[in-house]
């Protein structure tokens, strides 16, 4: 079972600055496989980002995916207000399907 | 609009059972695996089950296999998720999730929380 660690565990930003969060896998992932997701409170999960680098629909250009193999990013150019949640990264694989990151928190300086 | 409704969680002792739903809207069922997830109260997501559009093929996570068992009405739109032999760390809300192409889940319902208490 491929394992998904994310960094830092939270991320203290003031808006407007520029996120950067890490997903590491505990051995190569196929990129088309790589997915990332938006949870704020109370909430369900809101898929931002699959195939590594593909844009969900409606999901604002400021937040873009990137990597391969075992290191993967998440990167908000420039932190809303509207952006601060818990952000998982999600892998889909044989078995289990879906496993998930445990999560970054990104938090208002 | 793709609408995903649950419904069906609630309070159940340890060793009891509880039957979960999902009302689908907006799209053609037919065309998608579903998949339930769950998370525990202030925990990270678990992926749980998944359903081919047809209930051909079937997946469980380790963790509730033989006591999960999940099941489709394309007819009605609905998922479902039988829950038996419920453990305490079973408590979580649980969530229906559409299945984009055997990669992500693109929508999620609000989820249905089930506690699993004496």
């Amino acid at each position: 079972e491929i394992v998904l660690t994310q960094s830092p565990g939270t991320l203290s930003l003031s808006p407007g600055g520029r996120a950067t969060l890490s997903c590491r896998a505990s051995q190569s992932v196929s990129s088309s496989y790589l997915a990332w997701y938006q949870q704020k409170p109370g909430q369900a999960p809101r898929l931002l980002i699959y195939g590594a680098s593909t844009r969900a629909t409606g999901i604002p250009d400021r937040f873009s995916g990137s990597g391969s193999g075992t290191d993967f990013t998440l990167t908000i150019s420039r932190v809303e207000p509207e952006d601060f949640a818990v952000y998982f990264c999600q892998q889909y694989g044989s078995s289990p399907m879906y496993t998930f990151g445990q999560g970054t928190k990104l938090e208002i300086k | 609009e793709v609408q995903l409704v649950e419904s069906g969680g609630g309070l159940v002792k340890p060793g009891g059972s509880l039957r979960l739903s999902c009302a689908a809207s907006g799209f053609n069922v037919n065309n998608y695996y579903m998949n339930w997830v769950r998370q525990a109260p202030g925990k990270g997501l678990e992926w749980v089950s998944s359903i081919s559009s047809n209930s051909r093929y079937i997946y469980y996570a380790d963790s509730v296999k033989g006591r999960f068992t999940i099941s489709r009405d394309n007819a009605q739109s609905s998922l479902y998720l039988q829950l038996s032999s419920l453990r305490v760390e079973d408590t979580a809300v649980y969530y229906c999730a559409r299945d984009l192409r055997m990669v992500a889940l693109d929508s999620w319902g609000q989820g249905t929380l089930v506690t699993v208490s004496s």
